[in-house]
């Protein structure tokens, strides 16, 4: 099974419907990232969170939302979605102190809105 | 602001040619800087990470090299093979913040 896995893997919906994206991972991480992927654009940071209490926004959270339900759930929510939200959004994970600082990364959404 | 630039943008070579990709940054005050890989319906994987103090990394046929002073990085990929077909992104975690800087990523393809 993977370690971060991503919910739905593909969705089409229509403009001002809401729509949540959830993350869950099994690698015991403590710190977890919302991204999103446009062509041209490279990889920008949504939301990130250390823990269920310490949730921070990142380079572009307006228009989106999210909740650390548990330590292995991480949640994206688009509250009246809108077509420049159209996207593949990644979720990621990482664990503090240990040196290595990598993040996984699970295998996407690629979320269009019509 | 931080920016990093990959490149090339894509890059085709005949199989078992070693290939190098490059990557700068604007901004050497970084804490680390990643390679990725990416393959299409499968997110990204980390390759290589080194840190700002370290020099090189090595995994296999991959090197990745780090001079934090003039910005840049470059990825080594020795004997390369179809299967090392991908987008490969480079990404600067800058001092003091938990953002990842990502690239556009060099589209590599290797033919048979």
């Amino acid at each position: 099974d993977a370690d971060v896995t991503q919910t739905p893997r593909n969705r089409i919906t229509k403009t001002g419907k809401r729509i949540m994206l959830e993350c869950s991972q099994t690698k015991g991480h403590d710190r977890m990232y919302w991204y999103r992927q446009d062509p041209g654009l490279g990889l920008r940071l949504i939301y990130y969170s250390f823990d269920v209490k310490d949730i921070n926004k990142g380079e572009i959270s307006d228009g989106y939302s999210v909740s650390r339900q548990a330590q292995a759930k991480f949640s994206l929510s688009l509250e009246s979605a809108i077509p420049n939200q159209t996207a593949l959004y990644f979720c990621a994970t990482s664990v503090a102190g240990r040196g290595t600082d990598t993040q996984y990364f699970g295998p996407g959404t690629r979320l269009t809105v019509l | 602001k931080q920016e990093v630039t990959q490149i090339p943008a894509a890059l085709s070579v005949p199989e078992g040619e070693n290939l190098v990709l490059n990557c700068s940054f604007t901004d050497s005050a970084i804490y680390n800087l990643q390679w990725f890989r990416q393959d299409p319906g499968k997110g990204l994987t980390s390759l290589l990470l080194i840190q700002s103090s370290q020099r090189e990394q090595t995994s296999g046929r991959l090197n990745a090299s780090l001079d934090k002073s003039s910005g840049r990085s470059t990825l080594y990929i020795a004997a390369s093979q179809p299967g090392d077909s991908a987008t490969y992104l480079c990404a600067v975690r800058e001092g003091g913040s938990e953002k990842l800087v990502f690239g556009k990523g060099t589209k590599l393809t290797v033919n048979p």
